[in-house]
């Protein structure tokens, strides 16, 4: 167990909904890193947050946003959802944003798109 | 822009054989490097890193691997693999000095057979 929460563990929903992941880091952890994975794109780097503001972004959608909350919680919101979203979101923490350290990774969201 | 390559998407190994996972990068700069294993239906686990050092990385489970600077790689070891060691592996990349967010080999499929 890393220590890192994610609910809901799985989610169905339909072309055009919006849905929000919810990620709770490890203690102490302040910053929460998003990731997607599918099986054509493989792991994909979304978003990082570092103690409530946003740090780094990646190969996030527009029609994706996040954000991470004074308790250090972090929300993904996926809207207009696509066939294509379907895939694996992971949420990763760490204790500093810095390169070197190792991210420890939740259990994921797996969300379908019907 | 960094990125990591592993050149086989499936590595099968008798069970009590070494095994090697394949790993090369790109980077401009000096990388830090991470395995990450992923077992079914789980988020990725960190295995081990480097950042500086001796070339030769000890990790869990009995992992190691070895960094070559000259031939930019990262490859994974075990000297006696176990049936239990099947999981899929992902190397990773982050550049020293920056906010950079880890980037991800597309994963290689390691099954051990018995």
């Amino acid at each position: 167990d890393s220590g890192v929460t994610q609910t809901p563990k799985h989610l169905i929903t339909a072309t055009g909904q919006r849905v929000t992941l919810r990620c709770s880091p490890r203690s102490g952890d302040l910053s929460v890193y998003w990731y997607q994975q599918s099986l054509d794109q493989g792991l994909q780097f979304l978003i990082q947050y570092y103690n409530g503001e946003e740090r780094a972004k990646g190969n996030i959608l527009e029609r994706f946003s996040a954000q991470q909350f004074p308790d250090l919680h972090s929300e993904l919101n996926l809207s207009s959802l696509e066939l294509g979203d379907s895939a694996l979101y992971f949420c990763a923490s760490s204790p500093h944003p810095s390169g070197y350290n190792e991210q420890f990774f939740g259990p994921g969201t797996r969300l379908t798109v019907l | 822009a960094q990125s990591v390559a592993q050149p086989e998407d499936q590595v099968n190994v008798a069970e009590g054989n070494p095994l090697t996972v394949k790993c090369t990068y790109s980077v401009s700069g000096n990388p830090y490097l991470f395995w990450y294993v992923q077992y079914p239906n789980r988020g990725l686990q960190f295995l081990l890193k480097y950042i500086t050092g001796d070339n030769l990385v000890k990790g869990s489970y009995g992992f190691e691997a070895e960094f070559n600077k000259s031939q930019t790689s990262f490859h994974l070891k075990k000297p006696s693999a176990l049936v239990s060691d099947s999981a899929l592996y992902f190397c990773a990349v982050s550049l020293e000095g920056g906010n950079t967010p880890l980037v991800f080999g597309k994963g290689t499929r390691l099954s051990v057979i018995a």
